[in-house]
């Protein structure tokens, strides 16, 4: 079975925190991807890596950065965590073919800031 | 801007019914099209992936369909099921690395 592991499933941080949100794929996929999910919005991408220390913005990077040392690890970072960060963070990981590459997603981490 | 959109947002049906919810997508230049189901505070789980010079793809009672030249794509559901009840959405694939999602569409099955 295939698998995206987000480290948290529920999460809760006090303002101004430094907040870590981990994901690791057991797929040997070159993508990886970190989105945020709102009500109303629906899935907004932050980020995506497409290789080892590789890094893209996606369509709402401000308060967030992303880290992969690794290929199977990609973590996100709230640098001081806000109030409008409270959401449900999605990874998701997929391979580079452009035509026959299915995603794949974490449970998702339902994270709270007060 | 690839700008998605599903309609109905939300659907209520009785346990037994098929059922059709509607993907679309102005910009037809899609490598593929993917159906997701979401259950309440949980992740996406994949469903079905549609090339693009496919027409369409089944999975046990899913069948998904891609009209790429007018920017449609329906997803049916046959004899529903109250566990089908959960939200669906798509996402298709342009030039680049992500996925572009519409919003989904919230689906009930009742007894």
């Amino acid at each position: 079975d295939v698998k995206v592991t987000q480290s948290s499933r529920y999460l809760v941080k006090r303002t101004g925190e430094k907040v870590f949100l981990e994901c690791v794929q057991d797929m040997d996929h070159e993508n990886m991807f970190w989105y945020r999910q709102d009500p109303g919005l629906g899935l907004r991408l932050i980020y995506f890596s497409y290789d080892v220390k590789m890094k893209e913005k996606g369509d709402i990077p401000e308060g967030y950065s992303v880290s992969r040392e690794k290929k199977e690890r990609f973590s996100l970072i709230l640098e001081s965590a806000s109030t409008n960060q409270t959401s449900m963070y999605l990874c998701a990981s997929n391979t580079p073919d452009l035509i026959n590459t299915e995603a794949f997603f974490g449970q998702g981490t339902r994270l709270t800031v007060v | 801007k690839q700008e998605v959109t599903q309609i109905p947002a939300a659907l209520s049906v009785p346990e037994g019914e098929n059922l059709v919810l509607n993907c679309s997508f102005t910009d037809s230049a899609i490598y593929n099209l993917q159906w997701f189901r979401q259950d309440p505070g949980k992740g996406l789980t994949s469903l079905l992936l549609i090339q693009s010079s496919q027409r369409e793809q089944t999975s046990g009672r899913l069948n998904a369909s891609l009209d790429k030249s007018s920017g449609r794509s329906t997803l049916y559901i046959a004899a529903s099921q109250p566990g089908d009840s959960a939200t669906y959405l798509c996402a298709v694939k342009n030039s680049g690395y992500a996925l572009n999602f519409g919003k989904g569409t919230s689906l009930l099955v009742t007894p």
